[in-house]
């Protein structure tokens, strides 16, 4: 009953630093997503990739980069962390990008860059 | 492109009064839409959604949401509150433009229910 598991949840940055946060979904979902949720502003879609193989942008993609390891695994990279990238992230995926209506969401990963 | 505005961005009521949260879409297409619920510390958990058929759609826990294309609204109602609906409240549609569908949120109401 896992869900979609995302790892760390907490994490605290410096300017100018790496990290990457890890996605895993046990759904056998073809779509997932990287979201970041920000106080007044609701949720902003960073990247999403429809299937394995496949990503795109989304609204606020700068600064970020992603990686479909495989069917399972969405990762999330901030190559050089800037304190506007302070967020909330929610990893989420569903069964088709076709229908992307029913989402299923992790707990998130809290990051803070200093 | 679609667009959701949640106009409160907080819903203060007393335990067992009814509650509207607001929602409305712009679009000029036939729509998906969707309401989503954050409980604190958590993630988002679907709590309803509306794709065709009859207007008024419920859920288990006793949440009743009615799309008005006229209005393109698609408010949110309970008859009456408990305090263990205290959450954050996501309104979302579906954007079905171009090859792929995304959901686009609103910005979420804070449902605080008081004893």
């Amino acid at each position: 009953n896992a869900g979609v598991t995302q790892t760390p949840k907490f994490q605290v940055l410096k300017t100018g630093q790496s990290m990457t946060l890890q996605c895993a979904q046990d759904m056998n979902h073809n779509s997932m997503y990287w979201y970041r949720q920000d106080p007044g502003m609701g949720l902003r879609l960073i990247y999403y990739s429809a299937s394995e193989g496949t990503t795109d942008k989304g609204e606020v993609p700068n600064g970020y980069n992603v990686s479909r390891l495989n069917k399972r695994e969405f990762s999330l990279r901030l190559e050089s962390a800037a304190p506007s990238q302070t967020s909330v992230y929610f990893c989420a995926s569903s069964g088709s990008i076709l229908f992307a209506g029913e989402l299923f969401f992790g707990e998130g990963s809290r990051l803070t860059v200093l | 492109a679609q667009s959701v505005t949640q106009l409160d961005s907080q819903v203060p009521v007393f335990e067992e009064a009814p509650v509207e949260l607001r929602c409305n879409y712009s679009s000029s297409v036939s729509v998906y839409l969707f309401w989503y619920v954050q409980y604190p510390n958590q993630g988002l958990q679907l709590l309803l959604k509306y794709l065709s058929g009859s207007t008024l759609v419920e859920s288990i826990n006793g949440f009743e949401a009615e799309f008005n294309k006229s209005q393109t609204s698609f408010h949110l109602r309970k008859p009456s509150v408990h305090i263990s609906d205290t959450a954050e409240y996501f309104c979302a549609v579906s954007d079905r433009s171009g090859a792929t569908n995304k959901l686009i949120f609103g910005t979420g109401t804070l449902l605080a229910v008081q004893p």
